[in-house]
């Protein structure tokens, strides 16, 4: 079975671009959570969707947003993108949503550049 | 607000000896927490967890310890090997849904 897959890998964008990361999970699973990881603020958490819908968000500006198809697959965009969004973005997938009830896969990340 | 934290960076350890990583927490109301181990070029991936109801669980090689009165998580790992140089986080998923919360992260060197 394959796991959780993100692509791009690497990205480098300029200051003010916005950028789109997209994130297929694994077969089966509906729920797919966003993280953002840096050196500085550690793994936070973005979003998760779980059946399309918004099921949490973390404490990030509004320019980051996300979505989820019926397929399961998910993006995140960032839209006017600053220097601090420099981060690898990681997405997990799990078979459900529910505290403490499923375990969360991840995928190798995005590494995001902003210069 | 909840938090996750640790507090030792990096953890050197000679190989065939035993790992203690330390994690603690701070929302009582934490119920349920994960350890993950993340390597060089990799997302973070799931070791073992706990629930409040537990005071220790083992899985193969890894021990969790949590201590409620004090807020404490511990990974214990036996016989370390070199494939267990890695960074390993605590995590708790404390809210609705999947959310986790992640600790600082503590670097382990397993020295030959």
């Amino acid at each position: 079975k394959a796991g959780v897959t993100q692509t791009p890998r690497y990205l480098i964008k300029t200051r003010g671009q916005q950028v789109t990361l997209s994130c297929s999970p694994i077969s089966g699973h509906r729920s797919v959570s966003w993280y953002q990881q840096t050196p500085g603020q550690g793994l936070q958490f973005l979003f998760e969707y779980f059946s399309e819908t918004q099921r949490n968000k973390g404490n990030f500006p509004g320019r980051f947003s996300g979505r989820q198809f019926s397929n399961s697959r998910s993006e995140m965009n960032v839209s006017t993108l600053e220097l601090g969004d420099s981060a690898l973005y990681l997405c997990a997938s799990s078979l459900g949503s529910g505290r403490g009830s499923y375990e969360q896969y991840f995928g190798p990340g995005t590494r995001l550049t902003v210069t | 607000g909840e938090s996750v934290g640790l507090h030792l960076p990096t953890l050197s350890v000679q190989e065939g000896d035993n790992s203690i990583i330390n994690c603690a927490y701070s929302n009582s109301a934490s119920d349920y927490f994960i350890w993950y181990k993340q390597e060089s070029g990799k997302g973070p991936q799931f070791i073992i967890d706990i629930r409040s109801n537990m005071d220790k669980r083992q899985g193969q090689r890894v021990t969790v310890l949590l201590n409620k009165t004090v807020k404490h998580l511990s990974l214990q790992i036996a016989a370390t090997q070199p494939g267990d140089s890695a960074v390993y986080f605590c995590a708790e998923n404390g809210a609705a849904g999947n959310k986790l919360t992640f600790g600082g992260g503590t670097r382990v060197l397993v020295k030959p």
